[in-house]
């Protein structure tokens, strides 16, 4: 099983909606999880972290960690087009010395 | 405050050169990573920098990688003798404290084409 799993997409939604990625885990021993957001070509940008089960909101969006599922989502609501990316899912390794990525989802918000 | 700067943007080289990139973390983060990616493939750590000090290095680190970051600033990467699976976005990120507790930064990456 790979450390950080993400279903590739691409994820398909139109503007306005809700936009729900999903990320599961290995290591039952992380603590800290990532969400980057990423265009073509670019480098990965920071959107949220969460370190605590349960709901985190930042704007329009939320970073969802369960730990006993080892599974953290991100929501996107109101959709615009310019969300439309690749999200990346990442973890600290339990030393604190590196991010695990995930392969990231595709999201395309058509208007 | 400015973001994590790198340098260059773009590198094409032929197979077997040598080529070293620049990064430049924000100012006080004591804590500088470098990362590679592929297409369609996520960021891959390569190692890891507290200060001055390397500490942890990736088995993808082959023999032909070196990093350095003297003085605790800025940090090289260089890549001797470039081999065609070299070609990848070569990324560095800064972060106030280790991963585990503080989000780290990306540079805008250098692009690397081995011809």
């Amino acid at each position: 099983q790979k450390e950080v799993e993400q279903n590739s997409g691409p994820l398909s939604v139109p503007e306005g909606a809700i936009a729900s990625l999903n990320c599961t885990y290995s290591d039952r021993g992380s603590q800290s999880f990532f969400w980057y957001r990423q265009y073509s070509g670019k480098s990965p940008e920071l959107i949220m972290f969460i370190y605590s089960n349960g709901d985190k909101e930042d704007g329009r969006f939320t970073a969802q960690l369960n730990k006993a599922s080892q599974y953290v989502s991100l929501l996107i609501r109101d959709s615009q087009p310019s969300d439309s990316a690749t999200y990346l899912c990442a973890l600290s390794n339990q030393a604190g010395t590196a991010l695990i990525f995930g392969k990231g989802t595709t999201l395309s918000v058509s208007s | 405050d400015t973001g994590v700067s790198q340098d260059p943007r773009h590198k094409i080289t032929k197979r077997g050169q040598n080529v070293t990139f620049r990064c430049d973390p924000i100012s006080e983060h004591n804590h500088l990573y470098w990362y590679r990616q592929t297409l369609g493939q996520g960021p891959e750590f390569l190692t890891y920098f507290q200060n001055e000090a390397q500490l942890e290095k990736s088995r993808l680190l082959s023999d032909r990688f070196s990093a350095e970051r003297p003085k605790g600033s800025f940090s090289t990467l260089e890549i001797q003798r470039t081999e065609q699976g070299d070609s990848a976005m070569y990324l560095c990120a800064s972060s106030l404290g280790q991963a585990i507790n503080q989000p780290q930064h990306f540079g805008d990456g250098t692009r690397l084409s081995i011809l």
